[in-house]
């Protein structure tokens, strides 16, 4: 019964390509968020998604989309590939409404471009 | 505007001593505080969390953290350390900022056990 789900776990691809990495929550929250690890483990926001309300962190470039076709899903799609995506995506979701909730994250997905 | 600071980079003890894990926070109103766990290759998973009731707060592995307004830390600590607890750990701090509710993780503190 997990809670948070990506897919898939690792993904191996090459400079300029375009993937997909998928998120499932069976929570029923209605945020969803997807993060960036990089190599030194720091975690940054990249998205957040509230009743179809998108809110970006501004420094994330738009060659990232978040696709939700629906409450229970948020997708992450990356076109054009570069060698610095390299890192650990997690999704994440939360109860609405306040920020004393906590988020429940995926397991991660591991992205290496190659 | 809020910030998080993980006082500690790594932290290396003795297993069956005590862990201290340092965490300071800004915030402009009442913030909720967590402390979430990352083992290797795997999610984070909460230890524990604070919002606003008691400012000792118990968690999960026996864990617990202590919010003190005046020095606006929220440390975490376990009497004991286990083998098991070896693992990257996470401060993140929630409140509402100007475009809501905003959500700021620390910079991680990994944790080396011992034998």
């Amino acid at each position: 019964d997990t809670a948070v789900s990506q897919t898939p776990k690792y993904l191996v691809t090459q400079m300029g390509n375009d993937k997909s990495i998928k998120c499932e929550q069976n929570l029923g929250h209605d945020t969803m968020y997807w993060y960036k690890q990089d190599s030194k483990k720091f975690l940054k926001i990249m998205f957040s998604y509230n009743n179809k309300e998108l809110i970006i962190n501004e420094t994330v470039p738009n060659r990232f989309s978040p696709k939700s076709p629906d409450k229970a899903h948020l997708n992450l799609h990356i076109n054009s590939l570069e060698l610095g995506d390299s890192a650990v995506y997690f999704c994440a979701s939360r109860r609405p409404g306040t920020g004393s909730t906590e988020a429940f994250f995926g397991q991660g997905t591991r992205l290496t471009v190659v | 505007a809020q910030s998080v600071t993980q006082l500690d980079s790594h932290v290396s003890v003795s297993e069956g001593t005590p862990v201290l894990l340092r965490c300071n926070y800004s915030s402009s109103y009442s913030p909720s505080l967590f402390w979430y766990v990352q083992h290797p290759n795997k999610g984070l998973q909460l230890l524990l969390k604070y919002t606003s009731a008691a400012t000792l707060v118990k968690g999960i592995n026996g864990f617990e953290a202590e919010f003190k307004k005046s020095e606006t830390s929220f440390h975490l600590t376990k009497p004991s350390a286990h083998m098991s607890d070896a693992a990257e750990y996470f401060c993140v701090v929630s409140d509402r900022g100007t475009g809501g509710f905003k959500t700021i993780f620390g910079a991680g503190t990994r944790l080396f056990v011992k034998a």
